[in-house]
């Protein structure tokens, strides 16, 4: 199963949006709606942002959405914030019964 | 409160093998699926493997598969990952992480703080 595929970097300044995508296949983002987004802070566990490709789990602010057409999954942070530099990984089911992840973004607040 | 603390890790051999522990408390342990996730030093995390509530289900990552099994014991509030066959690309901190379902299938809500696996000779 290969990882998802997901832009290296993605850059904004404060207080603008910015989206980063995750493209896979049929066999996984196209064809489950179990898509969810995890940001991991340097030397943290992963934290869930989003999941069921659009549902926020409590706790997470409403600045982070996410959304998805074929296949490909998109996570959009609007007002960015400081707090928000941080690396972010998407995943999916498959129809393999497996999950996979995404190679990874790094965000940076300019 | 949530907590999934990860034990076991350490400096292997390659060839050899070792069994990860992850004690869970602060939630109902056995009405939800549980996940082993890894992360290479500087890498992706990388789904490794992950059972149901019950044990009736799990599932592996191909490039794990028919080297770890996982398994739990909801009486004891943990899940453990037996490794086999270690290999130098297995070297990664592996996390237990809770599903949001019961099955395998469902995102990961909790995450443990890791524990680290070094593969060497």
């Amino acid at each position: 199963q290969s990882a998802l595929t997901q832009p290296a970097s993605v850059s904004g300044s404060p207080g603008q949006s910015i989206t980063i995508s995750c493209t896979g296949t049929s066999s996984d983002v196209g064809g489950y709606n179990y898509v969810s987004w995890y940001q991991q802070h340097p030397d943290k566990a992963p934290k869930l942002m989003i999941y069921d490709v659009s549902n926020r789990p409590s706790g997470v602010s409403n600045r982070f959405s996410g959304s998805k057409s074929g296949n490909t999954a998109s996570l959009t942070i609007s007002g960015l914030q400081a707090e928000d530099e941080a690396d972010y990984y998407c995943s999916s089911y498959t129809s393999s019964s497996t999950y996979v992840f995404g190679s990874g973004t790094k965000v940076t607040v300019l | 409160e949530v907590q999934l603390v990860e034990s076991g890790g350490g400096l292997v051999q390659p060839g050899r093998s070792l069994r990860l522990s992850c004690a869970a408390s602060g939630f109902t342990f056995d009405d939800y699926g549980m996940h082993w996730v890894r992360q290479a030093p500087g890498k992706a995390l990388e789904w490794v493997a992950g059972i149901s509530w019950n044990s009736g289900s799990t599932g592996y990552a191909d490039s794990v598969k028919g080297r770890i099994t996982v398994s739990r014991d909801n009486a004891k509030n943990s899940l453990y990952l037996q490794m086999n066959s270690l290999r130098t690309e297995d070297t990664a901190l592996y996390y237990c992480a809770k599903g949001i379902w019961s099955t395998t299938v469902g995102p990961f809500d909790y995450w443990g703080q890791g524990t680290l696996v070094t593969v060497s000779s």
